[in-house]
């Protein structure tokens, strides 16, 4: 199972708004609504920030939206700020209890 | 409050094997799956398998089936991860981190543990 496509960067100025894109198959992205974002500051483990596609967890910013398209996910990130500066992941459930994660995406706050 | 503390960074040399634990606290252990999840220097996550702590039953990533086995004590709420036959690009930092029983995604991840393969 490859690994799921992400841009290598994004960057955008304070206030911006940016979007992340994971692109898959239809034997994970597009066959599943089973879509999660994580992000991850250096040096320490990620944290989940959009699940089943949409959803988010209590306590992380409205900021933060997902969607999906056939076989694309997106993560967009809204009135960007300098604490959002991180790498973010996209997953997907796959098949059988597997899973795959995407390449991973820098996101720099200019 | 849910804490998944893990065993300490280790050192191995190629061939050996490595196995390391994933002690969860704060909440009922075999409600939720364990996944792990390693991340070589400078490299992305990747996602190696999963186990039901409740059957033991696990399912691996392609890329790890043979060499990786997950299991559980359930008597200790610890999940352990053991690889074998080490190389070099086995050098990562190793993740645990749950799931809520079919839910799909990973809500709390322990700290890590780096794992260094080296001669």
């Amino acid at each position: 199972q490859s690994a799921l496509t992400q841009p290598a960067s994004v960057s955008g100025s304070p206030g911006q708004s940016i979007t992340i894109s994971c692109t898959g198959t239809s034997s994970d992205i597009g066959g599943y609504n089973s879509v999660s974002w994580y992000q991850q500051h250096p040096g320490k483990a990620p944290k989940l920030m959009i699940y089943d596609v949409s959803n988010r967890p209590s306590g992380v910013s409205i900021r933060f939206s997902g969607s999906k398209s056939g076989n694309t996910a997106s993560l967009t990130i809204s009135g960007l700020q300098a604490e959002d500066e991180a790498d973010y992941y996209c997953t997907s459930y796959i098949s059988s209890g597997t899973y795959v994660f995407g390449t991973g995406t820098k996101v720099t706050v200019l | 409050q849910v804490q998944l503390v893990q065993s300490g960074a280790e050192v191995k040399k190629p061939g050996a094997s490595v196995k390391v634990s994933c002690r969860a606290s704060g909440y009922t252990f075999t409600n939720y799956y364990m996944h792990w999840v390693r991340q070589a220097p400078g490299q992305g996550l990747e996602w190696m398998g999963i186990i039901n702590p409740t059957s033991s039953s696990t399912s691996y990533a392609q890329k790890f089936q043979g060499r990786v086995t997950m299991t559980r004590d359930t008597s200790t709420s610890t999940v352990y991860m053991e690889v074998s036959s080490l190389r070099s690009e086995d050098t990562a930092v190793y993740y645990c981190a749950r799931e809520d029983r079919g839910t799909y995604h990973l809500d709390y991840w322990g700290q890590g543990t780096l794992v260094t393969v080296s001669s």
